[in-house]
This record gives structure tokens, C-alpha cells and sequence, in this order.
């Protein structure tokens, strides 16, 4: 059975760092391409990272340069490094597998989600 | 950046009746790469559709995605009680890959 596990939520100050874990099982994550996507408060779904089978990363221009994707494939796990973290990326952070492998395709699992508040 | 404009915001049904979701984009979308999702509160959204209109797994057949290019819609055959939720689409056809803002089904 395919399964995300997302860890690593809590609460920062504005401008602090944390780290957010995703573990996968059940299938090989990097064989997928892997995203984050977050929803803030009452809001709708916002895409924020991709890791590509292959290595590449992409980001939107809201967290561009602040956010870093990467995965430990000995660990089956994919990872979201956040710094400089703003108030408005209060949100709770899923972790996402493309359907099919090596290749951009819709989000067949979801991770249970993890919660990151950025507040003083 | 595509972006993706559902319509309406709030959908009122009664159980049984017939519900229609649109999803208009600012551009065509690549080979048909849009897919529609359900999330219920407090949960993570589950997948529907994807291609266009292609049901995910266990997925009954009372949904159904449809359309090409710019215009995409989901049609609830007949809503039952489980089905009251909000339902957003999604491009991945394209980065930055981007979702519709949500409708929300509701009990009329």
C-alpha cells in the first residue's frame, strides 16, 4: 500500500527555519516526481515544490530562493527545507506522489499533512 | 502561469440531483493534463480525475471530467450525502504547476 508521512510541522518565528520530512512507502519515491503543495487557513490549494526522477527542482515565484526540495533515496524520503519563513506561509503542508513514474502526471497520494504556523 | 477560474464558488444540490463544476484556464492546458480533486474537512484532498476524464482509482462513476483546451467540467451524476465536499481542478501540464480556487458543494 502506498503511504506519505509527513513530520517536521510546528510553530516558528518570522524569518526562523524548519525542516519538513516526508516518508515514503510502498513505492519508490525516486522513481516519481514529488511535490509539496500548501493550504493556508480556510484557503485553497497552493502548488510550492517539485523533485523531477531525474534531480531537477522547480518552485513558484512565492518561495523561490527560500524553499529547497531535495530526497535521501537510502531513506525512501523527501524533504522541504524552509528558511526565512513569513508569517503567510502559515499553512499546512502536504506531501504529494505524481500517479506515474518518471513523469509529470496528477497527484494520486496525499500525504496526511503537516501543520507550520509562523507567528512571534 | 496558467491560471484556473472554477465557477460557481457554492453549488446548493438536494441528494440525487445532477451538479455541474466548471474550471476555465487562462491558456490551453497540455495534452488534456487536468485533474479534479475532492477534499472533505480536515482531510487531505483525494484525486477524481485525471486527463481530463479519466476516473482515478475507486472512483464511482457518477463523476465525470470532461472538455479540452481551456474550458473542463465535472458532472455529478447524482450527488449522494458523501459527495457534499470542495472540489478543486489542477493543470500539471505546466510549472508552476496551479490549482482553480474551489467549489464548494453544498446541501440545499
Amino acid at each position: 500500500e502506498v503511504q506519505l508521512v509527513e513530520s517536521g510541522g510546528g510553530l516558528v518565528q518570522p524569518g526562523g527555519s524548519l525542516r519538513l520530512s516526508c516518508a515514503g512507502a510502498g513505492f519508490t519515491v525516486s522513481r516519481h516526481y514529488m511535490s509539496w503543495v500548501r493550504q493556508a487557513p480556510g484557503k485553497g490549494l497552493q502548488w510550492v515544490s517539485v523533485i523531477y526522477s531525474g534531480g531537477s527542482t522547480y518552485y513558484p515565484e512565492s518561495v523561490k530562493g527560500r524553499f529547497t526540495i531535495s530526497r535521501d533515496n537510502s531513506k525512501n524520503t523527501v524533504y522541504l527545507q524552509m528558511n526565512s519563513l513569513r508569517p503567510e506561509d502559515t499553512a499546512v503542508y502536504y506531501c504529494t506522489r505524481a500517479g506515474y513514474p518518471n513523469e509529470a502526471d496528477s497527484f494520486d497520494h496525499w500525504g496526511q499533512g503537516a501543520l507550520v504556523t509562523v507567528s512571534s | 502561469e496558467i491560471v484556473l477560474t472554477q465557477s460557481p464558488a457554492t453549488l446548493s444540490l438536494s441528494p440525487g440531483e445532477r451538479g455541474t463544476l466548471s474550471c476555465g484556464a487562462s491558456q490551453s492546458v497540455s495534452s488534456t493534463y487536468l485533474a479534479w480533486y475532492q477534499q472533505k474537512p480536515g482531510l487531505a484532498p483525494r484525486l477524481l480525475i485525471y486527463d481530463g476524464s479519466r476516473r482515478a482509482t475507486d472512483i464511482p462513476d457518477r463523476f465525470r471530467g470532461s472538455g479540452s483546451g481551456t474550458d473542463f467540467t465535472l458532472t455529478l451524476s447524482r450527488v449522494e450525502p458523501e459527495d457534499f465536499a470542495v472540489y478543486y481542478c489542477q493543470q500539471y501540464g505546466s510549472l508552476p504547476y496551479t490549482f482553480g480556487q474551489g467549489t464548494r458543494v453544498e446541501i440545499k
